[in-house]
């Protein structure tokens, strides 16, 4: 039983398309969010959704566009894709409590843009 | 701005070597913490946490880490690295303020000689 899972696992796609990469989660949390893992490994959130609503929205370009249909589902389309993009893309989710709560990941998304 | 760090971005060692992994992070007040790995290819994965109470943590497969509020540290130990260990470690910090918002470290890539 997976618990957080990503789609596609692989996405190679031309500059100037647009793509959609799903996120699912099977654990009843109310709380999922967007990472972007660059090249170098660097880690940095791009969305939180917290029971559909958006609660954070970093600094992203705003080609890059979140929908939550439903508390389980996050999914991120991008317009217009960049060389830039390139990246793997990793989906996470949490059920926020009082005191901290945990997120746990999907597999990721690897993204490469020529 | 908050910001984390992880001091070691590559560390080399042999099996049965100790570990420590560094991680310092900005942030004055109130703090969640933790340690993830990636292990190649694959997606980030929970080795532990720190919310509240004993400073010293235990968590997956040998690891421990200890918060030194005074430091703002919270560095990442194993006695006996094994092979399977070789990774990327990251240092996560959510302060409890923040919504549920992750900041990360940089990351550390761990390699294992047998």
């Amino acid at each position: 039983d997976t618990a957080v899972s990503q789609t596609p696992k692989y996405l190679v796609t031309q500059m100037g398309n647009d793509k959609s990469i799903k996120c699912e989660q099977n654990l009843g949390h109310d709380t999922m969010y967007w990472y972007k893992q660059d090249s170098k490994k660097f880690l940095k959130i791009m969305f939180s959704y917290n029971n559909k609503e958006l609660i954070i929205n970093e600094t992203v370009p705003n080609r890059f566009s979140p929908k939550s249909p439903d508390k389980a589902h996050l999914n991120l389309h991008i317009n217009s894709l960049e060389l830039g993009d390139s990246a793997v893309y990793f989906c996470a989710s949490s059920q926020i409590r009082d005191g901290g709560s945990t997120q746990y990941f999907g597999p990721g998304t690897r993204l490469l843009v020529l | 701005a908050q910001s984390v760090s992880q001091h070691n971005h590559h560390v080399i060692l042999s099996e049965a070597a100790s570990l420590e992994l560094g991680c310092n992070y900005s942030y004055g007040g109130t703090v969640n913490l933790f340690w993830y790995v990636q292990y190649p290819g694959q997606h980030l994965q929970l080795l532990l946490k720190y919310f509240s109470g004993d400073p010293l943590v235990k968590g997956i497969k040998g690891f421990e880490a200890e918060f030194i509020k005074s430091k703002f540290s919270f560095n990442l130990r194993k006695p006996s690295v094994q092979w399977s260990d070789t990774a990327e470690y990251f240092c996560a910090v959510n302060p409890n303020n923040a919504g549920n918002m992750l900041t990360f470290g940089g990351g550390t890539r761990l390699m294992v000689k047998p």
